[in-house]
């Protein structure tokens, strides 16, 4: 089975930078896309982008100019930073493993989630 | 990017109910749509995949279909674990996205 953990800070003062990683155990990162997440507060899901295990991400455009996702193979890890984080950027974050089978993709495993708030 | 609009956004269903939610895309994304359930204070979890795949272990009561801009989610008769908030979500371009959820509460 599949298990993925998020860890990192839960406090991130406003215009400094999120860093997150997630963890994953059970199976190894290679042959997958990796996808962070996030919920705000009573809100719905945005889709931040993936990684592929070979290093090859896709962003969403709308926060596109200040993330980055990475990935360490060895370590089954991969990783998100948000830089210039403001109020807005509070919110649950997931991890999660994206897989295909008949059409498009899904995410099929998920982290538990981590809340950052961002606040001074 | 692609918009999901999910209706309700919220229902209230007695056990044994029929429940339907919708989902409508602001283009035609062919079949590449997955529905989530979560439930309270949980991460979503995967119920069915390309719009009518349901995945292991989820009960059969719950089924999918539609193609092209109109889907739906079928919940037959709706049992108390059922309560949590559904998501839609687009696979056929990035940036991937999400319905806005349905609350399903079971009376």
């Amino acid at each position: 089975q599949v298990q993925l953990q998020e860890s990192g800070p839960g406090l991130v003062k406003p215009s400094e930078t999120l860093s997150l990683t997630c963890t994953v155990s059970g199976r190894s990162i290679n042959g997958y896309y990796w996808s962070w997440i996030r919920q705000p507060p009573g809100k719905g899901l945005e889709w931040i982008g993936y990684i592929h295990y070979t290093g090859s991400t896709d962003y969403n455009p709308s926060l596109k100019s200040r993330v980055t996702i990475s990935v360490d193979t060895s370590k089954n890890q991969f990783f998100l930073r948000l830089s210039s984080v403001t109020a807005a950027d509070t919110a649950v974050y997931f991890c999660a493993r994206s897989d295909t089978l008949l059409v498009g993709y899904y995410f099929d495993f998920w982290g538990q989630g981590t809340l950052v708030t961002v606040s001074s | 990017d692609i918009q999901m609009t999910q209706s309700p956004s919220s229902l209230s269903a007695s056990v044994g109910d029929r429940v339907t939610i919708t989902c409508r895309a602001s283009q035609s994304i062919s079949t590449y749509l997955n529905w989530y359930q979560q439930r309270p204070g949980k991460a979503p979890k995967l119920l069915i995949q390309a719009t009518s795949r349901l995945e292991s272990g989820v009960p059969s009561r719950f089924s999918g279909s539609g193609s092209g801009t109109d889907f739906t989610l079928t919940i037959t008769s709706p049992q108390p674990e059922d309560l949590g908030t559904y998501y839609c979500q687009q696979s056929y371009s990035t940036p991937w996205t999400f319905g806005q959820g349905t609350k399903v509460e079971i009376k």
